[in-house]
């Protein structure tokens, strides 16, 4: 079975705090995406990545940056938090690109901001 | 813009009862089409998906949904619910990229 792991199920944090928001995948995909659910608004995609180092903009990337280094860790990174940016944060991977590939999610990151 | 429209946000339901969730999309070339579901506490998972072939995509635990083109639309149904079914309900279609667009949800509520 695919894991998708992300670092923290519950985060606190302060305004102006950088953040760090890790998430690991064990089956070797390729893809890898961060989304935020918020209520009423579904999941929005935030960024993702297709390679090692290739990010891409999602819908809403303003105020987020991404990493990823390595092949199976997607880090997402809120430069200085605003509570605006307390949601739920789901990281998800991939196998490839394809219209068909089925996405595999982690448990989410419940972030608060102060 | 793409988009994925869920019309019912909330859903309330009795055990036994059958179960039709609204779906439409908003892109007129080739589409995959997806439902996830997100159980309480639980991460969310793929129910079905339809990329080609029959339009009536059989799911995991009784779940089905019918692509029809002509409308647009991926219904989700299931002819008798159960209490387990309780959750929230994603739609969601991928066309000539990487991203997934979802629709806002529905979170259905079984009673038992």
């Amino acid at each position: 079975d695919v894991k998708v792991t992300q670092s923290s199920r519950y985060l606190v944090k302060r305004t102006g705090e950088k953040v760090f928001l890790e998430c690991v995948q064990d089956m070797d995909h390729e893809n890898m995406f961060w989304y935020r659910q918020d209520p009423g608004l579904g999941l929005r995609l935030i960024y993702f990545s297709y390679d090692v180092k290739m990010k891409e903009k999602g819908d809403i990337p303003e105020g987020y940056s991404v990493s990823r280094e390595k092949k199976e860790r997607f880090s997402l990174i809120l430069e200085s938090a605003s509570t605006n940016q307390t949601s739920m944060y789901l990281c998800a991977s991939s196998l490839r690109t394809g219209y068909t590939d089925t996405q595999y999610f982690g448990p989410g990151t419940r972030l608060t901001v102060l | 813009a793409q988009s994925v429209s869920q019309h019912n946000h909330h859903v309330i339901l009795s055990e036994a009862a059958s179960l039709e969730l609204g779906c439409n999309y908003s892109y007129g070339g080739t589409v995959n089409l997806f439902w996830y579901v997100q159980y309480p506490g639980q991460h969310l998972q793929l129910l079905l998906k339809y990329f080609s072939g029959d339009p009536l995509v059989k799911g995991i635990k009784g779940f089905e949904a019918e692509f029809i083109k002509s409308k647009f639309s991926f219904n989700l149904r299931k002819p008798s619910v159960q209490w387990s079914d309780t959750a929230e309900y994603f739609c969601a279609v991928i066309s000539g990229t990487y991203k997934y667009i979802f629709g806002t949800g529905t979170r259905l509520k079984v009673l038992a």
